[in-house]
């Protein structure tokens, strides 16, 4: 039974489409992220939501909108696809946003492609 | 701001041989947690193992261990005893610990392990 589960794990769109993200987890934790994988394997935060409220939102271009309907889903909207944003996005998820002690869950990535 | 930082872009380790990966970081704050994720072809990031920063004693997990190295801020993974499965990227990570919510993961470039049998 997948912890962190994202969907689709593969998205092959042309520029200026709009396309979605989601992200379920199992575990009864309160925080979720996404973290944007570039090229060159770098790992950045893009934003955290905590029991649905957003607490971390990086400098991210306003094409991307995260939204959590509940604790336990985080989706991904991207409005206007560039190809710079071709990447590997990661859903992942913690107990809460304040201890660090266990780390995160990952899911196992999105692989975005625009073309 | 932390910054965390892998000087190896790439390794490589026989089979059965030993394998140290090297990580730095930069923090004025005195609590904090480090870790190392593995992230194989397939993608996944797995938790490989961790380190609190207010813990002497090195973390160790079976074949994985640290060298912790707090006035130094450095944070090597040594690996024994390498197995085939363990070819992966490595990434090092840092995360403060002040009570405050907005606590991210900050993660080193990577570094490539290769296993050659």
């Amino acid at each position: 039974d997948t912890a962190v589960s994202q969907t689709p794990k593969y998205l092959v769109t042309q520029m200026g489409n709009d396309k979605s993200i989601k992200c379920e987890q199992n575990l009864g934790h309160d925080t979720m992220y996404w973290y944007k994988q570039d090229s060159k394997k770098f790992l950045k935060i893009m934003f955290s939501y905590n029991n649905k409220e957003l607490i971390i939102n990086e400098t991210v271009p306003n094409r991307f909108s995260p939204k959590s309907p509940d604790k336990a889903h985080l989706n991904l909207h991207i409005n206007s696809l560039e190809l710079g944003d071709s990447a590997v996005y990661f859903c992942a998820s913690s107990q809460d946003a304040w201890t660090g002690m266990r780390g995160y869950t990952f899911g196992s990535g999105t692989r975005l492609t625009v073309v | 701001a932390q910054t965390v930082t892998q000087s190896q872009p790439e390794m490589s380790v026989q089979e059965a041989e030993t394998v140290t990966l090297s990580c730095t970081y930069d923090t004025s704050e005195s609590d904090y947690y480090l870790f190392w994720y593995k992230q194989p072809p397939s993608r996944q990031m797995i938790l490989v193992i961790r380190q609190e920063a207010y813990k002497q004693q090195n973390a160790t997990e079976n074949r994985f261990s640290v060298n912790f190295q707090k006035a130094a801020k450095s944070f090597s993974l040594k690996i024994s005893d390498s197995q085939l499965g363990d070819a992966a990227m490595y990434f090092c990570a840092y995360r403060q610990e002040d009570g405050g919510a907005t606590n991210k993961l900050i993660f080193g470039t990577g570094t490539l392990l290769a296993v050659q049998p």
